[in-house]
């Protein structure tokens, strides 16, 4: 299947932990963003990469860390995990050009407790 | 910075039209796009427009721009149960390759 995948769907943990979110694409896309939704569904832009270099990070706090080891993954570490980092966290990618439709992954839902 | 606002939710009738309706402050707008998510699920796109079109028809649903008005609706025709879901309207400007959304429609589709 041709997609963006994200793994884990769920994840739960303490305050204060470190984790990490996969995102992986197939669609030969050139970009790749990490996008927070909230409670009350907003959704906001965190990050984007294009071509493994990153070339949008919006006021995010430096616990959050993107990693682009190839044009097709980007992955999501968060450091010393707080209540408020609760929510859900969706990977897209997109093909360069002006339309840049954007493909959404299935959310990771983060849980901490 | 950019806005875009939308009506939170809409409640019709199964075989009715809806019509959701969002609303965008940046004038440099290149493209517009209505995302839907059903419960659980992911952002999947539906449709989009480019700035210089008035309107956009695609199977039951129509897209209308009106620029001046920063003004986007998009109708679906003979509503579904299947369509009840969140609708996103985005909207990314020139040079900038994140979208902007809105916060969201929740549909309801009553039989």
């Amino acid at each position: 299947d041709t997609a963006v995948s994200q793994t884990p769907k769920y994840l739960v943990t303490q305050m204060g932990n470190d984790k990490s979110i996969k995102c992986e694409q197939n669609l030969g896309h050139d970009t790749m963003y990490w996008y927070k939704q909230d409670s009350k569904k907003f959704l906001k832009i965190m990050f984007s990469y294009n071509n493994k270099e990153l070339i949008i990070n919006e006021t995010v706090p430096n616990r959050f860390s993107p990693k682009s080891p190839d044009k097709a993954h980007l992955n999501l570490h968060i450091n010393s995990l707080e209540l408020g980092d609760s929510a859900v966290y969706f990977c897209a990618s997109s093909q360069d050009g002006a339309r840049n439709e954007q493909f959404f992954g299935p959310g990771t839902r983060l849980t901490v407790l | 910075g950019e806005d875009v606002e939308q009506s939170l939710f809409l409640s019709v009738r199964e075989g009715d039209s809806s019509v959701i309706n969002c609303t965008y402050t940046d004038s440099s707008s290149t493209y517009l796009y209505w995302y839907k998510q059903e419960p659980g699920a992911g952002l999947q796109l539906l449709t989009y427009i480019f700035s210089n079109m008035d309107m956009k028809q695609d199977q039951r649903l129509t897209v209308l721009l009106n620029k001046k008005d920063k003004h986007l609706s998009l109708r679906i025709a003979d509503t579904q149960t299947g369509d009840s879901a969140i609708y996103f309207c985005a909207e990314r400007d020139t040079g900038r390759r994140a979208l902007t959304f809105g916060s969201g429609t929740r549909l309801q589709v009553q039989p």
